[in-house]
This record gives C-alpha cells, sequence and structure tokens, in this order.
C-alpha cells in the first residue's frame, strides 16, 4: 500500500530537548516537504526537498533542521524546541508539486511546555 | 495579502446541496492542488490541476488560468463530504517546488 508514515503521532516534550520527527515513503517519490498546520494561520511549508542531499528553505524554517540522505526518508529535527513550535505536523511527498499528486502522512501532534 | 485566497471560509449545507468553494490566487503557477481535511486531522489529494477540468466521482474542480481562479464543485452534497477544504498552488516563481495553501474553506454538510 502506497503510504507516508511519520512518527510519533503524538508528543510532549520540554523546552530545550532535542527531537526528531520521521518521515518515511515508499512511493520512490523524489519530492518529500514538512508543514506546520497552526489555529488561523493554515498549512506553511517548512523545508521541502526535491531529492536526496537537496533540502531548500519553505516560508518558516526558523528553529528546524532536515537531512535527505535516503530518498524515502525525511526526518525533521527540532534541536533546541521551543513553545512556539507547538503544532501539528504533515510530511508529504509526490513525484513533484507540479507534475504528482500529493500523498500526506497522518499528522504529528507535538506540544513543546 | 494572501497569495491565496479561499472564500467561504465557512459554508453550510444541507445534504443534496450542489456546492461551490473558490480559490483565487495572485502569482503565476505551475500547478493547483485541492485538499481535503476531515476532522481529527488527514489530509487527502483531491485533484492537482494546470488547466480545464477534472471531475472524480461527486466531485468538479475547474481553473481558469488567466483569471487565476479555481473552483471546487459538490454535486449531491453528503454529510460525508463535512471536512475542510484546502487550495494550494505551486508559483512558478525561481523554478521552486514550494507550496503556497489557502487558509481552507469549511463545509458542514447537515443531513
Amino acid at each position: 500500500e502506497a503510504q507516508v508514515t511519520q512518527n510519533p503521532r503524538y508528543l510532549i516534550t520540554v523546552t530545550g530537548k532535542k527531537l526528531t520527527v520521521t518521515c518515511s515513503q515508499n512511493m520512490n517519490h523524489e519530492y518529500m516537504s514538512w508543514y506546520r498546520q497552526d489555529p488561523g494561520l493554515g498549512l506553511r511549508q517548512i523545508y521541502y526537498s526535491m531529492n536526496v542531499e537537496v533540502t531548500d528553505k519553505g516560508d518558516v524554517p526558523e528553529g528546524y533542521k532536515v537531512s535527505r540522505k535516503e530518498k524515502r526518508n525525511f526526518p525533521l529535527i527540532l534541536e533546541s524546541p521551543s513553545p512556539n513550535q507547538t503544532s501539528l505536523y504533515f510530511c508529504a511527498s509526490s513525484f513533484g508539486t507540479g507534475t504528482g499528486e500529493l500523498f500526506f502522512g497522518e499528522g504529528s501532534r507535538l506540544t513543546v511546555l | 495579502k494572501n497569495e491565496v485566497e479561499q472564500s467561504p471560509q465557512n459554508l453550510t449545507a444541507q445534504e443534496g446541496e450542489f456546492i461551490t468553494i473558490n480559490c483565487s490566487y495572485s502569482v503565476g503557477i505551475s500547478a493547483l492542488h485541492w485538499l481535503q481535511q476531515h476532522p481529527g486531522g488527514g489530509i487527502v489529494s483531491l485533484f492537482m490541476l494546470s488547466s480545464g477540468k477534472k471531475k472524480h466521482g461527486r466531485l468538479i474542480a475547474t481553473i481558469n488560468i488567466q483569471e487565476k481562479h479555481s473552483s471546487l464543485h459538490i454535486t449531491a452534497s453528503h454529510p460525508r463530504d463535512s471536512a475542510v477544504y484546502i487550495c494550494a498552488v505551486t508559483p512558478t516563481q525561481g523554478g521552486s517546488e514550494k507550496l503556497v495553501f489557502g487558509k481552507g474553506t469549511k463545509l458542514t454538510v447537515n443531513p
């Protein structure tokens, strides 16, 4: 089954404690991306990647890091989480946003205390 | 001003009604996506459009590139159509693969 898998689905952490949200896809997609969704602000792009070792900033990259060492995986790293990073996070993949259907993970709800 | 504007923000309909959700954008685009998000959070892609019209079941999406406008229509609406519908565009500037989202339209269909 074609899918995008995110883990963890729910996480409560404290300010400053590094965490990683994993994202994996099994469709051999070149494009992967991370978004955060906040009430009143909608979805906003954090980082995206067009292929292995190719990443680029979205609209809200501050406080986040990503890496794309393998085609199927695109982890989101919060080196020093802060309360303003409390949000619902989505990973997505496709063959390209201008050419292919987007497939989304189920979301990861992160709370930073 | 947001690059992608959706209207209405909220929409309540009776079962069976014909529904239209609009999306206007201000930049040149290579594609436009319509997404559906049910309560509980998961996001599903409904359509990707670069021109013309697409149909899937009771859903129809159209796009007018010259007018920078797209519409999502739902025929014979049903309570299970209740969800947030999100429009997203891929701007052509810079050759990037960024996505810019509208804030969504919350649809409630009453039985």
